[in-house]
């Protein structure tokens, strides 16, 4: 089945530290990628996505390259805030996965606490 | 702004009372989603519908409906709430399912059991 590997947190980086917060995929099929955030308290945010193999994704200054080879969507930030303090979730949707390829598949988050 | 809602942000009910949460969107999509998420947890996948279809997940308790009566409206029963069914849970929708469909999550209804 599908799952989804993230680096283990917390993660506690200095403001204007250069972030990376690894994952990787196992998937049937050729799935999308995500990564969402969660502010305390808060719902999801979709902070950025990639549907195919070398896609990059980008948004807020946050990046992740989808690497077929690697099966990896590393999410990286060249310069942290301190707003930036969040859980951040890596997840896949494989539509080829069958009966269930509706579902996200989460990994299990990783806690990112800046400090000024 | 178009958007999920979810109502109310916080919940507290007693053990064994029957309790409603809602969620409305603005988003016109297909497909709305239920999941509980515990603390330090990743979301864990509920229910969802399509339209009006309704898709139950295999591990889901019997204590846990849901309802669709429109295709703005989503609810969330929970029938004799347990202390372990506190949780935060979450809404989602998305356009369609498929491939690079993203899900758009609501802030959430925090759900404490006493």
């Amino acid at each position: 089945g599908n799952s989804v590997t993230q680096m283990e947190g917390p993660v506690t980086l200095s403001e204007e530290a250069f972030l990376t917060i690894n994952c990787t995929y196992t998937a049937t099929g050729y799935p999308s990628l995500f990564w969402y955030v969660q502010y305390p308290g808060e719902g999801l945010q979709l902070l950025l996505k990639a549907t195919k193999a070398d896609d990059k994704g980008s948004n807020k200054g946050f990046e992740a390259t989808y690497r077929k080879e690697t099966t990896s969507f590393h999410l990286e930030k060249g310069s942290v805030q301190v707003s930036d303090s969040a859980v951040y979730f890596c997840a896949l949707s494989d539509p080829y996965s069958g009966a269930g390829s509706y579902q996200l598949t989460f990994g299990k988050g990783t806690k990112l606490s800046v400090i000024p | 702004d178009a958007m999920v809602i979810q109502n109310p942000r916080y919940q507290v009910t007693q053990f064994g009372k029957p309790v409603t949460l809602s969620c409305s969107q603005t988003l016109n999509h297909n497909v709305m989603y239920w999941y509980q998420q515990k603390s330090s947890q990743a979301p864990k996948l509920l229910f969802h519908y399509y339209d009006k279809d309704f898709n139950n997940e295999a591990d889901t308790p019997d204590n846990f409906q849901s309802r669709r009566p429109n295709t703005s409206f989503c609810f969330l029963d929970i029938r004799s709430p347990g202390l372990g069914d506190a949780a935060m849970y979450l809404c989602a929708t998305s356009r369609d399912q498929g491939q690079g469909y993203e899900q758009y999550f609501g802030p959430g209804t925090r759900l404490t059991v006493t």
